[in-house]
């Protein structure tokens, strides 16, 4: 059980570009979903937490217009990186969470993205 | 903003061995702790957690322990194995704050 999926696993794109990553709780429903960024070899960065229905809550410095992110529905969170740099390469890997509390978190695989 | 420290960053222990891991974390209102295990290119795993109101939590071969006086919580695991080769992290979180990650720590398990 528990079981998270990110969509797509890689993906390669160029610069100005915009990229969307999909987030899919495949078997409960996550009422809180959390994006995070992973550089190699370092921590998760948490960029913002997302309610369904709600807007989401970015982290400070992370610009909310860069990186959209919706939650639509219980099994459903997306992040859209809108125009796209080198500097977003990055390890993207979400987590959802059941609304335990507190939230109990399940990860996906993550999504590598390369802006060229 | 809550600061979450983590050491050492990197471990070697010869299989069988224990391996403790700390963390110290600076907002005395984070009252959720949990471990996560990040094996190369897969995704990070909760392998156990523990809440501000607990001392201590066991769960086979892995423990931890919270000092809530100081500030600090450790990761132990007893009777290491190969496969406990990994990259942990520990996180802090409360309500306002949200999820705080130390930097990790590299685990080796030398057979």
């Amino acid at each position: 059980g528990a079981v998270v999926s990110q969509h797509p696993s890689w993906v390669i794109c160029k610069s100005g570009t915009s990229v969307k990553i999909e987030c899919r709780s495949l078997d409960f429903q996550a009422t809180t979903m959390f994006w995070y960024r992973q550089f190699p070899k370092q921590s998760l960065m948490l960029m913002a937490t997302s309610n369904e229905g709600s807007k989401a809550t970015y982290e400070q410095g992370v610009e909310k217009d860069k990186f959209l992110i919706n939650h639509a529905s219980l099994t459903l969170s997306t992040l859209t990186v809108t125009s796209a740099h080198p500097e977003d390469s990055s390890f993207y890997i979400c987590s959802a969470s059941p609304g335990t509390t507190p939230p109990e978190q399940y990860f996906g695989p993550g999504t590598r993205l390369t802006v060229t | 903003g809550e600061n979450v420290e983590q050491h050492p960053s990197t471990l070697s222990v010869q299989e069988g061995d224990s391996a403790v891991i700390k963390c110290t974390y600076s907002d005395s209102a984070s009252n959720y702790f949990p471990w996560y295990k990040q094996e190369l290119g897969k995704r990070p795993q909760l392998i156990i957690d523990i809440r501000s109101n607990v001392g201590e939590k066991k769960d086979q071969r892995i423990a931890v322990t919270l000092n809530k006086t100081a500030k600090h919580f450790s990761l132990h695991i007893t009777e290491t194995q190969p496969e406990d080769s990994a990259v942990y992290f520990c996180a802090s979180y409360n309500y306002g704050q949200n999820f705080v990650f130390g930097p990790g720590t590299r685990l080796s398990v030398l057979p």
